[in-house]
């Protein structure tokens, strides 16, 4: 069965400071990996996916996140938080019969 | 292309009343899925359908149900409603095979339950 921990519902980053959302994974079969951002009274928006193949990910908006088997993990970066990167973040894997997101991490950007 | 359209985006019901809520997916999607999404519980799987076949569902009591038309079009059914059932319903279509694809959501439908 597959499961995703998002560790920290919230963190806090100042502007211009490095970001790290972190995701870790469960999965029995090779995984394919989403992270999604959600701003307030929206829906869910694709940042990045990891499918196969080169394990740095680059995404919309700065973001960009390693594949890590040996840790199971997917963490979420950028180098330099801005404003309008306050949202909710969700990590998620698809193991074939449907996605399961984690728990959300609230992103809040400090002035 | 025109995005993920869901209608309506608010609804008021109380409890007892059954609610229909629509979703238009991408064109040429075929793929569309339903989440529910609660501050308590988050975003939880309600069901599939591709080619107007469900292929998934969540595990969900049988007061929800859905179904999806010839274009692609799906609609999602609560009926009698508890007030356990407000949360932010989200849609989501694909092009065809959900494991692969990347889900495209809508902006959701706010229900709240009186």
């Amino acid at each position: 069965a597959q499961s995703v921990t998002q560790l920290g519902s919230h963190v806090s980053v100042s502007e211009g400071a490095l970001v790290l959302l972190r995701c870790n994974y469960s999965s029995s079969v090779p995984p394919y990996l989403f992270w999604y951002v959600q701003y307030p009274n929206q829906g869910l928006q694709l940042l990045l996916k990891y499918t196969t193949g080169a394990t740095l990910v680059k995404g919309i908006n700065g973001f960009e996140a390693e594949f890590k088997k040996s840790e199971t993990s997917f963490h979420l970066t950028k180098p330099s938080a801005h404003m309008s990167d306050a949202a909710e973040y969700f990590c998620a894997v698809n193991g074939g019969a449907k996605i399961i997101f984690g728990k959300g991490t609230r992103l809040h950007i400090l002035p | 292309k025109a995005g993920v359209t869901q209608t309506p985006r608010y609804l008021i019901k109380t409890r007892g009343q059954q609610v229909t809520l629509s979703c238009s997916p991408i064109s040429g999607h075929r793929s569309v899925s339903w989440y529910q999404q609660t501050p308590g519980q988050g975003l939880q799987f309600l069901f599939e359908y591709f080619s107007e076949t469900q292929r998934n569902k969540g595990n969900f009591p049988g007061r929800f149900s859905g179904r999806q038309f010839s274009n692609s079009r799906s609609e999602m059914n609560v009926s009698t409603l508890e007030l356990g059932d407000s949360a932010l319903y989200l849609c989501a279509s694909g092009p065809r095979d959900r494991s692969t694809d990347t889900q495209y959501f809508g902006p959701g439908t706010r229900l709240t339950v009186l």
